[in-house]
């Protein structure tokens, strides 16, 4: 079964700062994996998502996030927090099945300190 | 109208009331599913259709009530229920048949308060 570990339900960063927010994801097949956004009162919205073509990838607002297969991470980072980057962020796989099953990580709650 | 749209944004009710919360897709797609949101809790899968069918119901009290006439609309109706069930309901759908490429497009959400 495939699960994703985000580690710190909350993290604080001063603006300007890098932004890192960890995701370890478990998976027997490769994986296609996803960064949700979620702003209060709001829907999630995707960052960005790996589906094979490039480890790298880079997502909306300046997020980029790197597939480590040796290190079964997909870690979501950015140079430089701005005060709107406070906000829940979500890490996801899928199992790829014939239900396209979306399995969620717990969150993490990033704070921007001005 | 593009994307997936709920309605209503906030809803109040009485544990006796009976209402409806409502999702529209505009995008084509042909799985959409009900999740809820609380305070401090993972996000939790009620339920889930694909093709108009019920393919997934995680042990929901059957005070919350799914119904999905085609693969657009998706509703879910609810009665009697429970301070706790206060939360914030999220629709999404996706494309099934893609091996999950495309994630999932989410609602903006109903934030339900029942008092």
């Amino acid at each position: 079964a495939q699960s994703v570990t985000q580690l710190g339900s909350h993290v604080s960063v001063s603006e300007g700062a890098l932004v890192l927010l960890r995701c370890n994801y478990s998976s027997s097949v490769p994986p296609y994996l996803f960064w949700y956004v979620q702003y209060p009162n709001q829907g999630l919205q995707l960052l960005l998502k790996y589906t094979s073509a490039a480890t790298l990838v880079k997502g909306i607002n300046g997020f980029e996030a790197e597939f480590k297969k040796s290190e079964t991470s997909f870690h979501l980072t950015k140079p430089s927090a701005h005060m709107s980057d406070a906000a829940e962020y979500f890490c996801a796989v899928s199992d790829g099945g014939a239900t396209n099953k979306l399995i969620f990580g717990t969150g993490t709650l990033l704070a921007v300190q001005p | 109208e593009t994307g997936v749209t709920q309605t209503p944004r906030h809803l109040v009710m009485g544990m006796t009331n009976k209402k409806s919360l409502k999702c529209e897709q505009h995008l084509g797609h042909n799985a959409m599913y009900w999740y809820k949101q609380s305070a401090k809790k993972p996000l939790e899968l009620m339920f889930v259709y694909n093709f108009k069918e019920q393919t997934e119901n995680n042990s929901v009290p059957s005070r919350f009530s799914p119904e999905c006439p085609n693969s657009s609309h998706l509703f879910l109706h609810l009665h009697t229920l429970q301070p706790e069930d206060s939360a914030l309901y999220l629709c999404a759908s996706s494309q099934v048949g893609t091996g999950g490429y495309y994630g999932y497009t989410f609602g903006s959400g109903t934030r339900l308060t029942v008092v």
